[in-house]
């Protein structure tokens, strides 16, 4: 049973757009939903988390948006960079647990 | 300040055999997580361990068996190895309450 769907599996976006990526999740105990991105050969790197309190984090050029109703929270990248082509990965985990991770997101910023 | 470290950065294993990797977390952080990434797809938590016991265990079968030292550093050990289990071992540390930091994992291959 996956817990955390995300989608699309592959987005292509242009200089300076903004990328959207998209989560839902099932298990309503869960407290803290962070955003991760991969490059090739490295691990995850933890971009912006968010906690159920707020609708809304802004660290930059990255907003998480939190729809707690609906069960869903999404990734905004404003002003998408060339650099910025990676795997993005959106998490979720309850309390001291493990995080359950979401199959990914290939961005590529095209020139 | 050294992040997550993980050895060895490559490994290639036959069907059968047994296998160790090991982490050093991040200085600071007590708490070290242990995930599979198969390729193209999200990490997959493990087990956790906090305080050298293990507290929290993914679904994976108990073949998959860990340690964690004095030193907060932590083991994961895999018995009679499946071609299934080729994949990327990542260990991530934190502190409690605190985000999970990644290591760049092993690339372990089954032959």
């Amino acid at each position: 049973q996956q817990q955390v769907k995300q989608s699309p599996q592959s987005l292509i976006v242009q200089k300076g757009g903004i990328s959207i990526i998209n989560c839902a999740y099932e298990n309503t105990a869960f407290d803290y939903f962070p955003w991760y991105q991969q490059f090739p050969g490295k691990g995850p790197a933890l971009l912006i988390a968010i906690r159920p309190d707020v609708s809304e984090k802004k660290e930059g050029r990255f907003t998480i948006s939190f729809n707690k109703s609906a069960k869903q929270f999404s990734l905004h990248i404003m002003d998408s960079q060339p650099g910025d082509s990676a795997t993005y990965f959106c998490a979720a985990k309850e309390g001291a647990d493990g995080l359950t991770f979401g199959k990914g997101t290939h961005l590529i910023i095209q020139p | 300040d050294a992040g997550v470290t993980q050895s060895p950065t490559h490994l290639i294993k036959t069907r059968g055999q047994q296998v160790t990797l090991r982490c050093s977390p991040k200085s600071g952080h007590d708490t070290v997580s242990w995930y599979q990434q198969a390729l193209g797809q999200g990490p997959q938590f493990i087990f956790q361990y906090y305080e050298e016991e293990e507290r929290q265990r993914g679904n994976f079968p108990d073949r998959f068996s860990g340690h964690q030292f004095p030193n907060y550093s932590s083991e994961l050990n895999v018995n009679a190895l499946l071609l299934g289990d080729s994949a990327l071992y990542l260990c991530a540390s934190s502190r409690p309450g605190q985000p999970q930091h990644f290591g760049d994992g092993t690339r372990l291959s089954i032959l």
